[in-house]
């Protein structure tokens, strides 16, 4: 069975600071991964999508960036942190090459003060 | 432009009734997929149930079915008997197929209160 991880759980973060959030998914090989915002009471917004190691695509920006650097692995990065950059991020795969519904990962709950 | 509404924002239901969530969607791809997901009070989201549309038999997993109505561009959530453990927050999101962003637009969500 396919399960995903993402650390860490919860992050209060001062503005102006670095952000590295990670993603890792196990029991799936070559998998879509994303990154999803969530602010708070809000619907879903996807961030970045990845098919494969070392390729990412941006859909929205909100001044982040992602990489893949492992088959397993999807990591959510800024080196500054906007107040408007607190929420709820979630990450989620889909099996590859299918326009199958994406599972989600537990997410991490971001606070920037 | 493609969009999903939710126009419910809460709903409210005792146990054991059924209930019906409202979905509307603007698409201009002739093929897509629709989903309904549960989001928790802990923030985990759970994938629920899926309609493709070019399938006119509507889809039904446990006591989670829905009602596609493709000329009106809805489909609703229907849950039967309804438990307390079914309070959370649900998001219709649709995913075209002509998509090349693998991109699923997502509902603002209805949150649902099941009352004992």
């Amino acid at each position: 069975a396919q399960t995903i991880h993402q650390w860490p759980v919860a992050e209060i973060k001062a503005v102006g600071s670095p952000l590295s959030l990670g993603c890792t998914i196990k029991g799936k090989s070559s998998p879509n991964l994303y990154w999803y915002w969530q602010a708070t009471g809000g619907t879903l917004q996807q961030l970045f999508y990845s098919i494969t190691v070392g390729q990412v695509e941006s859909v929205v920006q909100l001044n982040l960036s992602a990489s893949r650097p492992k088959d397993d692995q999807f990591i959510l990065s800024t080196e500054k942190l906007l107040l408007s950059h607190s929420g709820f991020y979630l990450c989620a795969w889909s099996p590859q090459g299918d326009y199958a519904e994406q599972f989600f990962g537990p997410g991490t709950r971001l606070t920037v003060l | 432009a493609q969009k999903v509404t939710q126009t419910q924002t809460s709903i409210s239901v005792m146990e054991k009734t059924t209930v019906t969530m409202d979905c509307v969607y603007e698409t201009q791809d002739s093929s897509y997929f629709l989903f309904w997901y549960k989001q928790t009070a802990s923030g985990e989201i759970v994938f629920l149930i899926r309609q493709d549309s070019y399938k006119k038999e509507n889809a039904t997993v446990g006591h989670y079915s829905l009602n596609f109505q493709k000329p009106k561009s809805s489909i609703g959530l229907i849950i039967t008997a309804t438990q307390i453990e079914d309070s959370a927050v649900y998001f219709c999101a649709m995913r075209e197929t002509r998509n090349s962003n693998n991109r699923i637009f997502f509902g603002d969500g209805t949150q649902l209160v099941v009352k004992p």
